[in-house]
């Protein structure tokens, strides 16, 4: 069936570096996409969202990158703060108003 | 303005009784959704209801499981005759048809 998954399960990177995380979906009339972080215990938490007819948007210290052609999302963490450290699921739905499906998340870890 | 707020955190239940889960969206939102999160799990859609209507509900057991939004008052996911396989993190979230904001979620282990 139609599905959401994360490219991997776990990242590590240094503090001050910059993360990536990807994502690829297989519905293809996904139009509305959007990145949660996670902490332990936590509820999700909005970070940014696209739609399709954007290929990126930017927010503070966060951009997210939609190629459409081959259906991939990326989530992009400039200088990476250990307060970033968190599980980061991406989520898409055919419209704003309707379920998202979620993919399994990627462990962000930051390192001093 | 609050952000949606869920009750209780943390629910325990003994095998066949049941569990209601609360659910108070941000102010100005009358859509709200429910999820289940397994551990090391993305979050599963379960039911998408607005007001006094439940708009789909494809992702909840047939059985057991229902939920309502009422005119008055927080939504409601109730799960009878609880079993083991019942335990998760149930979230809510709510929008106005933008966005959809989170709660903290509530723990139900299931004894």
């Amino acid at each position: 069936g139609e599905s959401v998954g994360l490219h991997l399960p776990t990242l590590s990177v240094q503090e001050g570096d910059n993360s990536i995380i990807n994502c690829a979906y297989s519905n293809s009339a996904s139009d509305y996409f959007i990145w949660y972080k996670q902490e332990s215990g936590k509820g999700p938490q909005f970070i940014i969202d696209i739609r399709s007819n954007m290929d990126k948007r930017q927010g503070q210290r966060v951009t997210v990158l939609l190629n459409k052609t081959v259906k991939h999302l990326s989530l992009q963490i400039a200088a990476t703060q250990p307060g970033d450290s968190a599980v980061y699921f991406c989520a898409e739905n055919k419209d704003t108003g309707y379920a998202l499906n979620f993919g399994k998340g990627t462990s962000l870890l930051v390192t001093p | 303005n609050a952000g949606v707020m869920q009750n209780p955190r943390h629910l325990v239940r003994r095998r066949g009784q049941e569990a209601r889960l609360r659910c108070s969206p941000m102010k100005g939102h009358s859509h709200v959704y429910w999820y289940r999160q397994l551990p090391e799990e993305g979050l599963k859609f379960m039911v998408y209801l607005q007001k006094e209507n439940i708009i789909d509900e494809s992702g909840m057991p047939k059985e057991r499981f229902s939920a309502e939004f009422p005119k008055e008052g927080p939504s409601i996911l109730r799960i009878q005759q609880v079993v083991r396989g019942d335990s998760a993190a149930y979230f809510c979230a709510s929008s106005t048809k933008e966005t959809q904001y989170f709660g903290p979620g509530t723990r139900l282990l299931v004894l």
